[in-house]
């Protein structure tokens, strides 16, 4: 089956720090991989794709390397700032079919 | 122009009423999806259209109808609310690209 396993939260960082949220994923076939990304009293918005093995997305300062041997797609961003608060999903899905969202990790950045 | 609108943003109602919540994209996608979101943030699939027809309908009670007069529109109709509804439902719509969906901003739903 199809699945995304996220770390849990809350995770708290102060400015300027390295910000790492681990997902990895479990699937059919080779799905594409996303970062959505959830600001306070709004809906999802996509962050950033990979769509096969080795592909980096990248947008905003964050990055995600697709790591077909690892099974994993972490969200990376060298240098956070407050408005970066807000919860992260990380999802995967395939041609046609739906997506499978992890649970989601909440980040608060603390001036 | 929002690509993805639900209406209402915020609905307060009692136990037992029946309520309804729309969406619209102008996006031109197919396939348009409802998802529920409790309060830790988990998203579960509830119903997924494409042109019309029902093609995903999770585990969710029978009081959750959807209904989706076109392509552009899906609703959400809820029968007889109970507690345990109280949640941020969204709509989301996909073309027929890999790269993902258009989420709505949400429909906060309290029911007291």
């Amino acid at each position: 089956g199809n699945s995304v396993t996220q770390m849990e939260g809350p995770v708290t960082l102060s400015e300027e720090a390295f910000l790492t949220i681990n997902c990895t994923y479990t699937a059919t076939g080779y799905p594409s991989l996303f970062w959505y990304v959830q600001y306070p009293g709004e809906g999802l918005q996509l962050l950033l794709k990979a769509t096969k093995a080795d592909d980096k997305g990248s947008n905003k300062g964050f990055e995600a390397t697709y790591r077909k041997e690892t099974t994993s797609f972490h969200l990376e961003k060298g240098s956070v700032q407050v408005s970066d608060s807000a919860v992260y999903f990380c999802a995967l899905s395939r041609v046609g079919n739906q997506f499978y969202f992890g649970t989601g990790t909440s980040l608060t950045v603390i001036p | 122009d929002t690509a993805v609108s639900q209406t209402p943003k915020y609905l307060v109602t009692q136990m037992g009423n029946d309520k309804s919540i729309k969406c619209e994209q102008n996006l031109g996608h197919d396939t348009m999806y409802w998802y529920k979101q409790d309060s830790k943030k988990f998203l579960k699939i509830m119903f997924s259209y494409n042109n019309k027809e029902l093609i995903i309908n999770e585990t969710v009670p029978n009081r959750f109808s959807p209904k989706s007069p076109d392509k552009a529109h899906l609703n959400l109709h809820i029968n007889s609310l109970e507690l345990g509804d109280s949640a941020v439902y969204f709509c989301a719509s996909r073309g027929t690209d890999l790269y993902g969906y258009t989420f709505g901003s949400g429909t906060r739903l309290t029911v007291v």
